[in-house]
């Protein structure tokens, strides 16, 4: 099956900076790649998502990139804000399959 | 409109007793999910619904646990005879084919 690894664990950056969190996944067969930030006490909220046909994908704050040869992909998080601070998770999967999910990156946004 | 609904929100049981969660999916989406997270850890999948194809099960930690779905509707998930391990938020998530939009839960505690 699927096997997702996401680095780093945590992660802190001054407000204004920006901040990266990388993610690989094992099986050439994913095709759906999508990010969730969740807050405490709360549901994973999707953020972002790339499909295997784009390599990159912005929206405002955030991209995304995809390296589908090396099996590894990022997210870019520009001019962070104390609300970015959250957990955050990739995730792969696609083709009506189920979704196999990063381990998460606790991202603190120091003001 | 309205998002994933799940109920309860919160859950105290007795170990050994069964507990049944539900969840409502969002209108017209055909994929449904579960997937359990203990406190400060990922999201580890369950059991997963596309459609009328036969579900994904292959999550499911024990013959404790099922899950049923009514076509395209709500969706129960059933721990028989619980144990303390059992006790975390199980996330409930719908979409369309690959997309997956989480509810805001279901903490199960096992005392």
């Amino acid at each position: 099956g699927e096997n997702v690894e996401q680095h780093p664990s945590t992660l802190s950056v001054q407000e204004g900076d920006s901040a990266v969190i990388k993610c690989t996944y094992s099986d050439s067969a994913s095709n759906y790649f999508p990010w969730y930030k969740q807050e405490l006490g709360k549901g994973p909220q999707l953020i972002i998502d790339i499909r295997s046909n784009v390599g990159e994908k912005k929206d405002q704050r955030i991209a995304v990139t995809l390296n589908k040869t090396a099996k590894h992909f990022s997210l870019h998080i520009t001019e962070t804000q104390p609300e970015d601070s959250a957990v955050y998770f990739c995730a792969a999967g696609g083709s009506a399959r189920q979704l196999t999910f990063g381990s998460g990156t606790q991202l603190t946004v120091l003001p | 409109g309205a998002g994933v609904s799940q109920s309860p929100s919160n859950k105290v049981t007795e170990k050994g007793k069964d507990v049944e969660l539900r969840c409502d999916p969002i209108s017209g989406h055909t994929a449904l999910y579960w997937y359990r997270q203990r406190l400060g850890q990922g999201l580890e999948f369950l059991i997963y619904f596309q459609g009328n194809s036969a579900p994904d099960k292959s999550g499911l930690p024990s013959d404790r646990f099922s899950a049923e779905r009514t076509g395209e509707s709500v969706s129960t998930l059933t721990i028989q005879r619980t144990q303390q391990e059992d006790s975390a938020v199980y996330l409930c998530a719908s979409g369309v084919v690959d997309e997956a939009f989480f509810g805001q839960g279901t903490r199960l505690t096992v005392v």
